[in-house]
């Protein structure tokens, strides 16, 4: 079945520094999405990517979706202590509406 | 609106007793899902609906897990036994279309001693 791996699962980074998570999928999708889960919380949607090559921000944060469409990537300038928390990549591949989601990174900010 | 609610949100229990979780999506969203996240295996999809219909259970781990959704504004997840690794975070999350954005419940945490 569908496998959705992402790199590094734990990042500690001073405020301030970069921070770049990388999503990578044993399938083809047909769309990526990035999820935020504070600690304790719920994932929410941040954002959906659909074609080949897009990239798109929002404010400190940088998302790309590779050419080939199976992997993907989240870079945060400037780490601020309110980006705490675990993020994830989900995608559906191809003929399957199931969103399989990544396995996660936890960034965690030494203020 | 009022999101995804989710209810229990705290659930503990023992061994061999039934848990009944349940979910009301938001109000015009076709489709729901069932997810579990634990700490060994992260966000697993258990089950999800299109229009109240069960599209894709091949994630209920074992027959002792079932879901219903007798309408649209409403479905439940079912452990009957539970055992001890059944305890997780159970979240329900809906959505306008397949493939959309997910909007998730608060979870419901449970723990069977």
């Amino acid at each position: 079945g569908q496998q959705v791996m992402q790199i590094p699962q734990y990042q500690h980074v001073q405020e301030g520094e970069d921070f770049t998570t990388y999503c990578n999928s044993s399938t083809t999708l047909s769309n990526i999405q990035w999820y935020k889960q504070r600690p304790g919380g719920h994932p929410v949607f941040l954002i959906q990517l659909v074609k080949s090559g897009e990239v798109k921000k929002q404010k400190r944060l940088t998302f790309q979706f590779g050419e080939a469409k199976k992997n993907s990537s989240l870079h945060i300038t400037a780490t601020q202590t309110t980006d705490v928390g675990t993020y994830f990549c989900a995608g559906p591949d191809f003929g399957n509406e199931k969103l399989t989601f990544g396995t996660g990174t936890r960034l965690t900010i030494i203020p | 609106d009022a999101g995804v609610i989710q209810s229990p949100r705290h659930e503990v229990t023992e061994m061999g007793q039934e848990v009944t979780l349940r979910c009301k999506p938001i109000s015009g969203h076709n489709s729901l899902f069932w997810y579990r996240q634990t700490m060994m295996r992260g966000l697993e999809l258990l089950i999800y609906f299109n229009n109240n219909v069960p599209i894709d259970d091949s994630g209920m781990p074992e027959d002792r897990f079932s879901a219903k959704m007798p309408n649209a504004s409403f479905s439940t997840l079912k452990i009957q036994p539970s055992e001890p690794r059944d305890s997780a975070v159970y979240f329900c999350a809906s959505s306008f279309v397949l493939a959309g954005e997910l909007f998730f419940g608060e979870g419901s945490r449970l723990t069977v001693l």
